[in-house]
């Protein structure tokens, strides 16, 4: 069992609507969870950074993170075009200091 | 306040050549780390470094690659005798002492012909 799973997908919904992306992860050292976005041909970006369980939101974006489970989701409202990328979760275990474990992202595309 | 700068973008390199890949962390920030993305893959951690230390290299193939913070100057990531299977996205990234958030830079790609 890989680390972090996640669904490549991709994924196409239309402009105006919810996205939901998940991860799970098999090792329970993870405490600090992040959400990446990236465009093609560039870097990763920092969307979302969360220690505990629970929400976590910012704009029209919320990260949530069930330990008990071992899952992590992002939620998108209100997605446009320009949301249109791969996103990535990344867990960390921990400690101020370590390595990012990344999922291999999932690909959106948002019609408009 | 500058990201994480990376250079250069775009690398071509013949087989059997060597590569050499250039870091600079945010300012104010001690840690580098070296990530690479195979095409169609996600992201792989190779190395992370502290000035004048490599923490952790766990993720660095055993020959060919190695990797330097030195006290001044960028952060290299240098491949010797390179095989068409690296080329990839090499991405560096960088956070503060104490930080948990760890930022990238846009990339360097690397091409081998």
């Amino acid at each position: 069992q890989k680390e972090v799973e996640q669904d490549p997908g991709p994924l196409s919904v239309p402009e105006g609507a919810i996205v939901s992306l998940n991860c799970t992860y098999s090792n329970s050292a993870f405490q600090y969870f992040m959400w990446y976005r990236q465009y093609s041909r560039k870097g990763p970006e920092l969307l979302m950074y969360t220690y505990s369980s629970g929400n976590k939101e910012d704009g029209r974006f919320t990260a949530q993170v069930d330990k008990s489970s071992k899952y992590i989701s992002l939620f998108i409202r209100d997605s446009q075009p320009s949301d249109s990328a791969t996103y990535l979760c990344a867990l960390k275990v921990g400690g101020s200091q370590g390595n990012l474990i990344f999922g291999k992202g999932t690909k959106l595309s948002v019609k408009p | 306040n500058a990201g994480v700068m990376q250079n250069p973008r775009h690398l071509v390199r013949r087989r059997g050549q060597e590569a050499r890949l250039r870091c600079s962390p945010m300012k104010g920030h001690s840690h580098v780390y070296w990530y690479r993305q195979l095409p169609e893959e996600g992201l792989k951690f190779m190395v992370y470094l502290q000035k004048e230390n490599i923490i952790d290299e766990s993720g660095m193939p055993k020959e060919r690659f190695s990797a330097e913070f030195p006290k001044e100057g960028p952060s290299i990531l240098r491949i010797q005798q390179v095989v068409r299977g690296d080329s990839a996205a090499y991405f560096c990234a960088s956070s503060p002492e104490g930080g948990n958030t760890i930022y990238f830079g846009e990339g360097s790609w690397l091409t081998v012909v």
